[in-house]
């Protein structure tokens, strides 16, 4: 079983539209989990950070982790096509290193 | 500030050819990692230097060395490149203590002919 699994897609919605993006993870030991934003032929951006289980948000950005199931989610409000980019999940521990999902593209169409 | 710099941003190379890419950050980060991102595939760790001194294998090691040259340099070198290298490769920091996140620079893309 793979550390981290995230759907890759492609996701297609509509301007407007709520967007939920989701990863799970195999290993409990990982505290630390971050959603990257990352735009074609560039390099990962930090979009979200949350060590904590529950909601955290910013701005239309939705953070949402759930331990007990080891499931985490990303939710955009009021998509825009500047939010068409690939989206990341990364979870950590404390031994210096972050495990990535494969990324989930999404397309936004005005 | 430039955060994180990483040169060359292109390169073709022959199979069996070396090269060494550089990665620089002024953000005065103790960690420093190489990934390398290939489709279907994500972010693979290649190396890590967890401080000044120190580099550490990662999931994807084989084929590749690294020097961790003073607290803001970082490079990873390739003696003889193979196709199976073709990637992008991303240079990321990261400071001790506090978060565990991440910073990563604008990448280099790597053709092995």
């Amino acid at each position: 079983q793979k550390e981290v699994e995230q759907d890759p897609g492609p996701l297609s919605v509509p301007e407007g539209a709520i967007v939920s993006l989701n990863c799970t993870y195999s290993n409990s030991a990982f505290q630390y989990f971050m959603w990257y934003r990352q735009y074609s032929r560039k390099g990962p951006e930090l979009l979200m950070y949350t060590y904590s289980s529950g909601n955290k948000e910013d701005g239309r950005f939705t953070a949402q982790v759930d331990k007990s199931s080891k499931y985490i989610s990303l939710f955009i409000r009021d998509s825009q096509p500047s939010d068409s980019a690939t989206y990341l999940c990364a979870v950590g521990g404390s031994n210096y290193k972050l495990t990535f999902g494969k990324g989930t593209l999404l397309t936004v169409n005005p | 500030n430039a955060g994180v710099t990483q040169t060359p941003k292109f390169q073709v190379l022959k199979t069996g050819q070396s090269m060494t890419l550089q990665c620089a950050q002024d953000m005065n980060h103790n960690s420093m990692y190489w990934y390398r991102q290939d489709p279907g595939m994500g972010l693979r760790l290649i190396y890590y230097s967890a401080s000044e001194g120190t580099t550490d294998k990662g999931e994807v090691p084989n084929g590749y060395n690294v020097s961790r040259l003073n607290k803001r340099e970082f490079s990873l070198r390739l003696e003889s490149a193979a196709p199976s290298q073709t990637s992008v490769y991303f240079c990321a920091t990261k400071t001790s203590g506090g978060t565990d996140t991440q910073y990563f620079g604008p990448g280099t893309r790597l053709t092995v002919l």
